[in-house]
């Protein structure tokens, strides 16, 4: 399988600021890769899809980057209702891979 | 709207077997990648099993000969039968779509989730 590691496990941030969370799988997997937010009790929902491409609807201050085994999600002037947990997931193979996840947390 | 609901969840006692469905609507589960993933309480995500619009079914090692995932076209849902059920079963399991866009994969849609508690 797999192996899909998130870094770092959470951070600490303010309003408006600029953050990157990165993820880096155990092989190469292309542009394999989907970026996901989860706030607490609620499903996770996509952002990021092929490693750049922004789910419809999904604010262009997130971005993605990022090809082989490093990919990065950045949010850029971070708001309020971006503090959650953000998942990265291969898309490469099955089974289909999640980090263990990043907690961006109000500083 | 395209939408998917999750039911079957509860307290089961180890040993135990659970059946969760998921109900779509707006869409038609047959021929669609439909899967389920879980997440214990406190802890990440994990991918459980998948069907494919084939047929085809792929489950993790950690449910592979407990686990059987299939399709009710008649009801358009998804099914999820769980046996000899663990602690480390206990999660909230989601129901989720895949779609292909561009060529890549990823899971568009996914259920509000069940609960499932396994405890004596």
């Amino acid at each position: 399988d797999i192996q899909m590691t998130q870094s770092p496990s959470s951070l600490s941030a303010s309003v408006g600021d600029r953050v990157t969370l990165t993820c880096r799988a155990s092989q190469s997997i292309n542009n394999f890769v989907n970026w996901y937010q989860q706030k607490p009790g609620k499903a996770p929902h996509v952002l990021i899809y092929g490693a750049s491409t922004l789910q419809s609807g999904v604010p262009l201050r997130f971005s993605g980057s990022g090809s082989g085994t490093d990919f990065t999600l950045t949010i850029s002037n971070l708001q309020p209702e971006d503090f959650a947990t953000y998942f990265c997931q291969q898309s490469y193979m099955t089974p289909r891979t999640f980090g263990q996840g990043t907690k961006v947390e109000v500083k | 709207e395209e939408q998917l609901v999750e039911s079957g969840g509860g307290l089961i006692q180890p040993g135990g077997s659970l059946r969760l469905s998921c109900a779509a609507s707006g869409f038609d589960v047959t021929n669609t990648y439909m899967g389920w993933v879980r997440q214990a309480p406190g802890k990440g995500l994990e991918w459980v099993s998948v069907i494919y619009g084939g047929g085809r079914t792929y489950y993790a090692d950690s449910v592979t000969g407990r686990s059987t995932i299939s399709r009710d076209s008649s009801k358009n849902t998804l099914d999820l039968q769980m046996n000899d059920l663990r602690p480390e079963d206990a999660a909230v399991y989601y129901c989720v779509r895949r779609i292909i866009v561009a060529d890549t994969y990823h899971f568009d849609h996914w259920g509000q989730g069940t609960l499932v508690i396994v405890s004596s």
